[in-house]
């Protein structure tokens, strides 16, 4: 089973600014099967970047996607108020997904 | 346009069982995997299982394997998970979604709130 730890857990940041959010797998993942979410409270989770670096339908290009092997980065370029909210990882490799544990992108 | 529309809230004791449903609509149903996805109060995502509901081939996360079933009936295009015995522990929201190309999760349900409580 391939485990996904995501850092920061908790990112503090101001609207404007660039926000980096890192995925480490515990051993190598196809970036072919590479997604990450965007989770609002109350809300389900949406797709933002599918294989490590494809926007999903309607997602601004601020958003971006990168990372192969190990280590997968999402970047928002500028952040905008309704950014803030909590991101996932997920990954899928022989039979299993798994997701990482989040990380909170929380207003400065 | 895809939708998946998921069932309810339910309240239930230790011990009940339950089933909870996904209709899926605007797209071949049985041309896509369904996932189920738990997430506990407070807590992220977790992958439950996966089926396709053109031959109801079913993959479970070892986590949740004997804990729960999922199910498909394409001529309803509904998938649904299952238990037979809650436990306090099942308190959570779970989350139906369709599985993309890339094995991405593209189309989420709304979520059905299960609480178990005696």
């Amino acid at each position: 089973e391939i485990v996904l730890t995501q850092s920061p857990g908790t990112l503090s940041l101001s609207p404007g600014e660039r926000a980096t959010l890192s995925c480490r797998a515990s051993q190598s993942v196809s970036s072919t099967y590479l997604a990450w979410y965007q989770q609002k409270p109350g809300q389900a989770p949406r797709l933002l970047i599918f294989g490590a670096s494809s926007r999903a339908t309607g997602i601004p290009d601020r958003f971006s996607g990168s990372g192969s092997g190990t280590d997968f980065t999402l970047t928002i370029s500028r952040l905008e108020p309704e950014d803030f909210a909590v991101y996932y990882c997920q990954q899928y490799g022989s039979s299993w997904y798994s997701f990482g544990q989040g990380t909170k992108l929380e207003i400065k | 346009e895809v939708q998946l529309v998921q069932s309810g809230a339910e309240v239930k004791k230790p011990g009940e069982s339950l089933k909870i449903s996904c209709k899926g609509s605007g797209y071949s149903f049985t041309s896509y995997w369904i996932g189920w996805v738990r997430q506990m109060p407070g807590k992220g995502l977790e992958w439950m299982g996966i089926i396709y509901p053109g031959d109801s081939d079913t993959r479970y996360s070892p986590s949740f394997q004997g804990q729960v079933t999922i199910s498909a009936d394409k001529s309803i295009s509904t998938a649904y998970l299952q238990w037979s015995s809650l436990k306090a522990s099942d308190t959570a929201m779970y989350y139906c979604a369709r599985r993309g190309g890339s094995r991405e999760f593209d189309y989420w349900g709304q979520g059905t709130l299960v609480t178990v409580s005696s």
